[in-house]
């Protein structure tokens, strides 16, 4: 079964840590995102990556970076957590090429940060 | 900027019965892709249905089919002979122009089954 697999379920941070969200995926895609999900606002994009090294900003990079040096991994980081950086953040990747085949998502980690 | 509403932020149905769910869109591509996502409460996003717009068929899949107007930029989804598995956030998306694999997404409405 493909999956995307998100490290943590839920976290909880302090303000000004720095913060590390991992995601890895087992089905060779060549894009990867990370969105942020708030009620009433749906996904925002924050990052995404068409290969390897490659990243580009999304709607909301303010406050974030991304890593990736190998495919199947895409990190999203807070380099110094705030307070409304508290959300749900989800993964996704996705084959090169039209969206036909949509988006496989992680499961989402929820991020408090206090 | 392009957007993809959803007006009704939450909807509640019997079970057995038939809900339809709205989503309108803006772009001024002639083809693109539309997509409805299912969100359950183990959050994992789970693709619905999708619909490329230069066919006029709609798409359907099992009890899930859309309503696509083209000339209108609306996408509604129908849910047939709801389920209590059908509970669930649905978001629509939509391709974003001149991307490949980048979608724009609404703000999702929250589907309650009666039993």
């Amino acid at each position: 079964d493909v999956k995307v697999t998100q490290s943590s379920r839920y976290l909880v941070k302090r303000t000004g840590e720095k913060v590390f969200l991992e995601c890895v995926q087992d089905m060779d895609h060549e894009n990867m995102f990370w969105y942020r999900q708030d009620p009433g606002l749906g996904l925002r994009l924050i990052y995404f990556s068409y290969d390897v090294k490659m990243k580009e900003k999304g709607d909301i990079p303010e406050g974030y970076s991304v890593s990736r040096e190998k495919k199947e991994r895409f990190s999203l980081i807070l380099e110094s957590a705030s307070t409304n950086q508290t959300s749900m953040y989800l993964c996704a990747s996705s084959r090169e090429g039209l969206p036909i085949y949509g988006y496989t998502f992680g499961s989402g980690t929820r991020l408090t940060v206090v | 900027a392009q957007t993809v509403t959803q007006s009704q932020p939450e909807m509640s149905v019997q079970e057995a019965e038939t809900v339809t769910l709205s989503c309108t869109y803006d772009t001024s591509e002639s083809d693109y892709y539309l997509f409805w996502y299912k969100q359950p409460p183990s959050r994992q996003m789970i693709l619905v249905i999708r619909q490329e717009a230069y066919k006029q068929q709609n798409a359907t899949e099992n009890r899930f089919s859309v309503n696509f107007q083209k000339a209108a930029k609306s996408f509604s989804l129908k849910i047939s002979d709801s389920q209590l598995g059908d509970a669930a956030m649905y978001f629509c998306a939509s391709q974003r122009p001149d991307s490949n694999y980048q979608l724009i997404w609404g703000a999702g409405t929250k589907l309650i089954i009666k039993p």
